[in-house]
């Protein structure tokens, strides 16, 4: 069946480091993917998505391509703020979510 | 647009009391999805509906759980009788025909 593997956390950086969260699915066919990001006492929140091979997903400084040769998604972002603190979910989508463990991401001031 | 509306967002209760959480969905979307969310096992589907009709419920723990859909706006999950290894975080989502979910706010359940 469908699954995502992303890297374990929890990830604790300096402000203004470079953040990496490695992501892989293994999937039939050609799913969507997504990063999904769940701030303290909230609700999950889409960040990006990409829907076919070697589309590029972006939003507020973070990335994601959709790599169907590695089948990753790996997500990026050049400079972390505090703000960015959050938990963060790869996903794949075929009719429903299959979410990746989640990575806790702490950025310190 | 209101985005998935959840109620209560917090429900404190006692063992053995029946628990039901409301979920109403992003107006137009056709696929509704439960979720529970732990510490220990993380992001669990329980259920997934679509134009009302249950399709999965095979992360249902036990029939302790049930889920209903009387119509496109609103849906329910009940707990009888709630057990402590219930308390969790409740998520409801919505979506369209395969396009991303958009999540609630959750309910926060402590069964005690």
């Amino acid at each position: 069946g469908n699954s995502v593997t992303q890297m374990e956390g929890p990830v604790t950086l300096s402000e203004e480091a470079f953040l990496t969260i490695n992501c892989t699915y293994t999937a039939t066919g050609y799913p969507s993917l997504f990063w999904y990001v769940q701030y303290p006492g909230e609700g999950l929140q889409l960040l990006l998505k990409a829907t076919k091979a070697d589309d590029k997903g972006s939003n507020k400084g973070f990335e994601a391509t959709y790599r169907k040769e590695t089948t990753s998604f790996h997500l990026e972002k050049g400079s972390v703020q505090v703000s960015d603190s959050a938990v963060y979910f790869c996903a794949l989508n075929d009719y429903k979510l299959s979410f990746g463990a989640g990575t806790t991401v702490t950025v310190r001031a | 647009d209101a985005g998935v509306i959840q109620s209560p967002r917090h429900e404190v209760t006692e063992m053995g009391q029946e628990v039901t959480l409301r979920c109403k969905p992003i107006s137009g979307h056709n696929s509704l999805f439960w979720y529970r969310q732990t510490m220990m096992r993380g992001l669990e589907l329980l259920i997934y509906f679509n134009n009302n009709v249950p399709i999965d419920d095979s992360g249902m723990p036990e029939d302790r759980f049930s889920a209903k859909m009387p119509n496109a706006s609103f849906s329910t999950l009940k707990i009888q009788p709630s057990e402590p290894r219930d308390s969790a975080v409740y998520f409801c989502a919505s979506s369209s025909e395969y396009n991303e979910q958009f999540f609630g706010p959750g309910t926060r359940l402590t069964v005690l």
